[in-house]
């Protein structure tokens, strides 16, 4: 039972460059999530999905992109990557909301230069 | 909307002293709440949930929280602190809707020899 899987684990891009970062859960989670975290700053939600076809912004959603085309892949999209992107991602899945709280990604680690 | 707030973003003790971190929230509903840790370079683990079984939650590795209504508090403490415990801490409340966790700014733990 792998979890959440998030791929790459490091990754740096140069500012203008796009890229996908990979998320995909093994437990049949209706629900999933993209946070980013800053230094001091906690962590910020970008996007949320509650499930296959159905996705909403968070606090933090401009500069990215997300689908959820099926149950287990919830994929994040930066287009046109800033240095205001450089930060850690992490992705999470919930079986039935958050009153049953999250299970997280490992995270990937993105500077943007 | 919910919010929470961590009170000290570092706090430091000896080894074998009483750890006690400080988290209080806010929220329109009774809330569920929740404390992450978050080893170096790792992705967030749960620690402990309140789901309004009991007001004295015990998580995993000696931690425990008790939730108090009237203070609006959910504080994380352990009797003896141990070198293993350093990491950085996060409180977390589930929204209204039950469909995101909204985080503190987390607290770092440094455990002195």
């Amino acid at each position: 039972n792998a979890g959440v899987t998030q791929t790459p684990k490091f990754r740096i891009l140069k500012i203008g460059q796009s890229m996908t970062l990979q998320c995909t859960q093994d437990m049949n989670h209706n629900y999933m999530y993209w946070y980013r975290q800053d230094p001091g700053m906690g962590l910020k939600l970008i996007y949320y999905s509650v499930g296959a076809g159905i996705t909403d912004k968070g606090e933090v959603p401009n500069g990215y992109n997300v689908s959820r085309s099926t149950t287990e892949d919830f994929p994040l999209r930066l287009e046109l990557a800033a240095p205001s992107q450089t930060s850690v991602y992490f992705c999470a899945s919930s079986y039935e909301g958050s009153n049953y709280g999250y299970t997280f990604g490992s995270g990937t680690r993105l500077t943007v230069v | 909307a919910q919010s929470v707030t961590q009170l000290g973003s570092h706090v430091s003790v000896s080894e074998g002293a009483l750890v006690l971190l400080r988290c209080n929230y806010s929220s329109s509903v009774p809330p569920y709440l929740f404390w992450y840790v978050q080893y170096p370079n790792q992705g967030l683990q749960l620690l402990l949930k309140y789901t309004s079984a009991a007001t004295l939650v015990k998580g995993i590795n000696g931690f425990e929280a008790e939730f108090k209504k009237s203070e609006t508090s959910f504080h994380l403490t352990k009797p003896s602190a141990h070198m293993s415990d350093a990491a950085e801490y996060f409180c977390a409340v589930s929204d209204s809707g039950a469909q995101k966790l909204v985080f503190g700014q987390g607290t770092r733990l440094t455990i002195n020899p």
